[in-house]
């Protein structure tokens, strides 16, 4: 059964601090995509990558958040230094522009900075 | 600007009733549409999506949505709704010349007995 994982499923931590995000891709997906969900803003795109290559991230803070893709099954989204502003819901996607288009979305990371 | 606009945050129908979720979308041209559900605590899951040809699609759980050209429409019906379908529905589009997804807000359904 092929889903996107994504790993810490929960993580707690206090103001200032790094915080590393991963996902999974689906196998043989060349879209990734990284979604933040709050109750003020809804879903908003952060980034997104096609064949491991960023095409857009206008949707993050430049100063703190960076996303990459090390190698084709592993998606990072990092937040240094954290704030209590950057707690949310994250979500990670996955989809392929070979066939009809469709994101597959992994369970999301629920991060709270006290 | 590319947008998904779903008009109402929150719609509360009895159980056995029908539904109907609305979404509008503003694209330079017809994007590929879906919609997707989301259970408290949990991912999105697709529940249908259009590309193009048959404009009334089926989707899973009993939904179906009707894309509307001239409206730029592209709304969720269900004919009766059971009380496990409470949950947040979110209209997607894709398409342009960045080719990422576009939500709208979001509608929160409530299913009261």
């Amino acid at each position: 059964d092929a889903r996107v994982t994504q790993t810490p499923r929960h993580k707690v931590t206090e103001m200032g601090q790094e915080v590393t995000m991963r996902c999974q891709p689906i196998l043989g997906h060349n879209t990734v995509f990284w979604y933040r969900q709050t109750m003020m803003q809804g879903l908003e795109l952060l980034a997104y990558f096609r064949n491991r290559a960023p095409l857009d991230d206008s949707g993050m803070p430049k100063d703190r958040f960076s996303a990459e893709m090390p190698d084709a099954t592993l998606a990072t989204l990092k937040i240094q230094p954290s704030e209590p502003r950057d707690s949310a819901v994250y979500f990670c996607a996955s989809g392929t522009g070979q066939t009809h288009y469709e994101a597959f979305f992994g369970q999301g990371t629920r991060l709270t900075v006290v | 600007a590319q947008s998904v606009t779903q008009p109402d945050i929150h719609i509360t129908v009895s159980e056995g009733a029908s539904l109907e979720l609305r979404c509008n979308y503003s694209y330079g041209a017809t994007p590929y549409l879906f919609w997707y559900v989301q259970s408290p605590g949990q991912g999105l899951q697709l529940l249908l999506k259009y590309f193009s040809g048959d404009t009334l699609v089926q989707g899973i759980k009993g939904f179906e949505a009707e894309f509307k050209r001239s409206q730029s429409s592209f709304n969720l019906r269900k004919p009766s709704v059971h009380w496990s379908d409470a949950a947040e529905y979110f209209c997607a589009a894709y398409g342009g010349s960045q080719g990422n997804l576009i939500f709208g807000k979001g509608t929160k359904l409530s299913v009261k007995p």
